[in-house]
């Protein structure tokens, strides 16, 4: 099992510029979430979705920010246009999703810089 | 609403000693409750999980878990830390019975002594 795999593992963009974060879960889970992470803020949750289909976007910070998951197995995050205080590392994660509470496992991240 | 607190920003032990780590939850419902850790540049791991049953649980790595319901905690414990235990760990509640959502604590950052 590849895990859950996220690209780029770096993003360094300017101001203004459309930035796509990449993730593709471990195969068979069926709920996928995307966090986002800084120092100030600590783990929040943006979005995640059960079968594709989003369930919960209370987290995106604001309309500039849109997640989709086409299939299965992937899913963008996408931030347009971006700004500096997008800056923060990324995590995609993915579970079973089950009466008990399937735990989740999380990629590597991607740690975006937007100057 | 539903929150974590992790009252110990940053620990340091040293190698060998044993360590615990605090984690208060605020949630209505029976929680599920989880610890994971994270090594710089890397995702959060998995350690241990409680869903019900017996309150001390056993993790990866010779970690433990107590939950105690009367305190609202989940304190992580290890009998004698390892230099390769330090890193970030961060305690999370389950909100829901199946959405797989959960709620982290800010962190807490071991530091281990030679």
């Amino acid at each position: 099992d590849a895990g859950v795999i996220q690209s780029p593992r770096h993003e360094v963009t300017e101001m203004g510029q459309e930035v796509t974060l990449r993730c593709k879960p471990i195969s068979g889970h069926n709920s996928l979430f995307w966090y986002r992470q800084t120092m100030m803020r600590g783990l929040e949750l943006l979005i995640y979705f059960n079968n594709n289909v989003p369930i919960d976007d209370s987290g995106m910070p604001e309309d500039r920010f849109s997640a989709k998951m086409p299939n299965a197995s992937f899913s963008t995050l996408k931030i347009q246009p971006s700004e500096p205080r997008d800056s923060a590392v990324y995590f995609c994660a993915s579970s079973l999703r089950t009466p008990n509470n399937s735990p989740l496992h999380f990629g590597n991240g991607t740690r975006l810089t937007v100057t | 609403a539903q929150s974590v607190t992790q009252p110990d920003i940053h620990i340091t032990v040293s190698e060998g000693a044993s360590l615990e780590l605090r984690c208060n939850y605020s949630y209505g419902a029976t929680p599920y409750l989880f610890w994971y850790v994270q090594s710089p540049g890397q995702g959060l791991q998995l350690l241990l999980k409680y869903f019900s049953g017996d309150t001390l649980v056993q993790g990866i790595k010779g970690f433990e878990a107590e939950f105690k319901r009367s305190q609202s905690s989940f304190n992580l414990r290890k009998p004698s830390v390892h230099w390769s235990d330090a890193a970030e760990y961060f305690c999370a509640v389950g909100i829901s019975s199946n959405t797989g959502k959960l709620i982290f604590g800010q962190g807490t950052t071991l530091q281990v002594k030679p």
